[in-house]
């Protein structure tokens, strides 16, 4: 079975500071990787995803994670926040199993102060 | 392509009444997924339907809950008496079969209420 634990409910942080939501997992057999965004009253966008190859992953919206293996962690950063990054962030994990099935962890609210 | 599309977007309901969800997949994606969302928490898997076949359900699915595919396009999940425990968002995900490696895409999500 596999877990996530994102370690911070809440994350605030100055309008173009630099940013980390982590994010740390737990698994038996080998997974893929994801990062979610849910902005208020909408539904869950993929904002990047780690599969194979190189460890540093590039999303959308300037955001990038970086999957360390010894540290099973996966932590989201952003060098330079904005105030439409507001949202809540969701780290989950997806197995090799034909159900791939996604599993989340309980989010991160990231808010932005001007 | 219309992303994936879920009706209603709200319900208010009373403890003990049945309400029943839609989600309208991308066109042609294979698979179909339902998750819960409470507040404060992270999405959890409840189910997930490969064609109208549904391949999976959590022990989260109780006897009250049933979902259906009936020719594999588009999904309801039924809820029976409903109890307040049940309020939340209830997510629909589609992706196409395959390659694990495949994304899942999300709809809107229905909030549900039980008063």
């Amino acid at each position: 079975a596999q877990s996530v634990t994102q370690l911070d409910s809440q994350v605030p942080v100055f309008e173009e500071a630099p940013v980390e939501l982590r994010c740390n997992y737990s698994s038996s057999v080998s997974v893929y990787l994801f990062w979610y965004v849910q902005y208020p009253n909408q539904g869950l966008q993929l904002l990047l995803k780690y599969l194979s190859g190189s460890t540093l992953v590039k999303g959308i919206n300037g955001f990038e994670a970086e999957f360390n293996k010894s540290q099973t962690s996966f932590h989201l950063r952003k060098p330079s926040v904005h105030i439409s990054d507001t949202a809540e962030y969701f780290c989950a994990v997806s197995d090799f199993s034909s159900a791939s099935k996604i599993i989340f962890g309980s989010g991160t609210r990231l808010s932005i102060r001007p | 392509d219309t992303g994936v599309s879920q009706d209603p977007r709200h319900k208010i309901t009373k403890r003990g009444q049945n309400v029943t969800f839609r989600c309208d997949p991308i066109s042609e994606h294979n698979r179909l997924y339902w998750y819960r969302q409470t507040l404060g928490q992270g999405p959890e898997f409840l189910t997930y339907f490969q064609n109208e076949a549904q391949l999976e359900k959590s022990r989260l699915l109780s006897d009250r809950f049933s979902a259906e595919r009936p020719k594999g396009s588009f999904s309801t999940l039924e809820i029976q008496r409903t109890e307040q425990g049940d309020s939340a968002m209830y997510l629909c995900a589609s992706r196409p079969s395959g390659g694990a490696t495949d994304t899942q895409y999300f709809g809107p999500g229905t909030r549900l209420t039980v008063l």
